[in-house]
């Protein structure tokens, strides 16, 4: 079974403060997503990387950057945290392969709920 | 930008009866995948179905696609009290992403 695990259930912040949201996935995945998922707007993409080092802004990236120093591993980066940025955060992996790469279902950890105040 | 659109937003039915959500979406897409997601946990995939099919079964679900209308169909037979979550469809275009609605929630009563 694939495992795609998230530092942290529930997380507090204040204003202001850099916060990391680590994800980590067991199944050698190369694509590696960060979502977050407000009420009514669904899942919005904010970053994802197709490699190692390698990344692409997602819908919504402003205030974020991102990690990948190895394969299993995905940070979210929040430089400066702001109330705005309160939300469930997701992340997801998904294996390459084929010409359509969007062709493939995508795994989720069970998310991080950040609070900043 | 929010492609897939799901409806109802919301949706109550009794354990046993067959919950239908619908999803609309706006521009050419490779494929279309249905997600679950149970009360604050993250999604599991559900079932695809490819722009080049019209219908696609897997145990309880079935799937239908009409990119004429642009839209999608979730039926879920026979629900139970298990069921109870959101569901979201996401569109698979040509490159690397999904995008994914804002999800139809529901509610099975036993």
């Amino acid at each position: 079974d694939v495992k795609v695990t998230q530092s942290s259930r529930y997380l507090v912040k204040r204003t202001g403060e850099k916060v990391f949201l680590e994800c980590v996935q067991d199944m050698d995945h190369e694509n590696m997503f960060w979502y977050r998922q407000d009420p009514g707007l669904g899942l919005r993409l904010i970053y994802f990387s197709y490699d190692v080092k390698m990344k692409e802004k997602g819908d919504i990236p402003e205030g974020y950057s991102v990690s990948r120093e190895k394969k299993e591993r995905f940070s979210l980066i929040l430089e400066s945290a702001s109330t705005n940025q309160t939300s469930m955060y997701l992340c997801a992996s998904r294996s390459s392969g084929g010409l359509v790469l969007s062709s493939y279902e995508q795994y989720f950890g069970p998310g991080t709920r950040l609070t900043v105040t | 930008s929010q492609q897939g659109e799901e409806d109802p937003q919301a949706l109550s039915i009794q354990e046993g009866e067959n919950a239908t959500m619908n999803c609309s979406y706006k521009t050419s897409i490779n494929n279309l995948q249905w997600y679950r997601q149970n009360s604050g946990r993250g999604l599991v995939h559900l079932i695809l179905i490819r722009s080049n099919e019209r219908e696609k079964h897997s145990g309880r679900l079935r799937v239908t696609l009409d990119t004429s209308k642009k839209s999608s169909s979730l039926l879920i037979t026979a629900s139970r009290a298990a069921d109870t979550a959101s569901y979201f469809c996401a569109t698979g275009q040509y490159g690397n992403k999904l995008v994914f609605g804002a999800g139809t929630i529901l509610r099975v009563k036993s």
